[in-house]
């Protein structure tokens, strides 16, 4: 059964950092684009960034390009996301998501984990 | 940047009803849009790829259709389990994706 199990939400500061993990289990980690997408509270979809199998492919939302940065070790089979420089419109539920194919479209999706930037 | 308009933003049906979601997008994306379903508090879960194809293990009651810039999901007899949010998405300018704004489905 494909997992998806993000952590490392929490309440920042405008300003901060925050880390982001994605433990993926039940498929072949190494053989997947992934993605994140996120959703600010009672909003839409948006999504964020994408990062390609063996990471040769990196790409990001302009909203986040310069601040965020996407990685993954397939090694761990872990994806993550750096957020530096964050900001009120940060606040999201944040959700990683495997791409079916070619980077088209989101499969399997994990449970979210919520980051909320706040002084 | 590709917009996607979907409508309405809301709408209301009973049970057994034949629901329909439109999405239009701002340009021609052939047939490259994805339609997910998102419950209260729960991630979204792909319902429909490629415009038409039903995901494995989707309800046949649910089904996409069209190409170009216009778009139509169907669920052909609403059950009180349909009730969420569904949300079109395009991937025709990769890699970036554009969701549609929303349509949340309740019974009446």
């Amino acid at each position: 059964e494909v997992q998806l199990v993000e952590s490392g939400g929490g309440l920042v500061k405008p300003g901060g950092s925050l880390r982001l993990s994605c433990a993926a289990s039940g498929f072949t980690f190494s053989s997947y684009s992934m993605n994140w997408v996120r959703q600010a509270p009672g909003k839409g979809l948006e999504w964020v960034s994408s990062i390609s199998s063996s990471s040769s492919y990196i790409y990001y939302a302009d909203s986040v390009k310069g601040r965020f940065t996407i990685s993954r070790d397939n090694a761990k089979n872990s994806l993550y996301l750096q957020m530096n420089s964050l900001r009120a419109e940060d606040t999201a539920v944040y959700y990683c998501a495997r791409d079916l194919q070619y980077g088209t479209t989101a499969d399997y999706w994990g449970q979210g984990t919520l980051v909320t930037v706040s002084s | 940047d590709i917009q996607m308009t979907q409508s309405p933003s809301s709408l209301s049906a009973s049970v057994g009803d034949r629901v329909t979601i439109t999405c239009q997008a701002s340009q021609d994306i052939s047939n490259y849009l994805n339609w997910y379903q998102q419950k209260p508090g729960k991630a979204p879960k792909l319902l429909i790829y490629d415009a038409s194809n039903l995901e494995t293990g989707v309800p046949s009651r649910f089904s996409g259709s069209g190409s170009g810039t216009d778009f139509t999901f169907t669920i052909s007899s609403l059950q009180p389990e349909d009730i969420a949010t569904y949300y079109c998405q395009q991937y025709d300018n990769l890699p970036q994706w554009t969701f549609g704004g929303g349509t949340k489905v309740e019974i009446k």
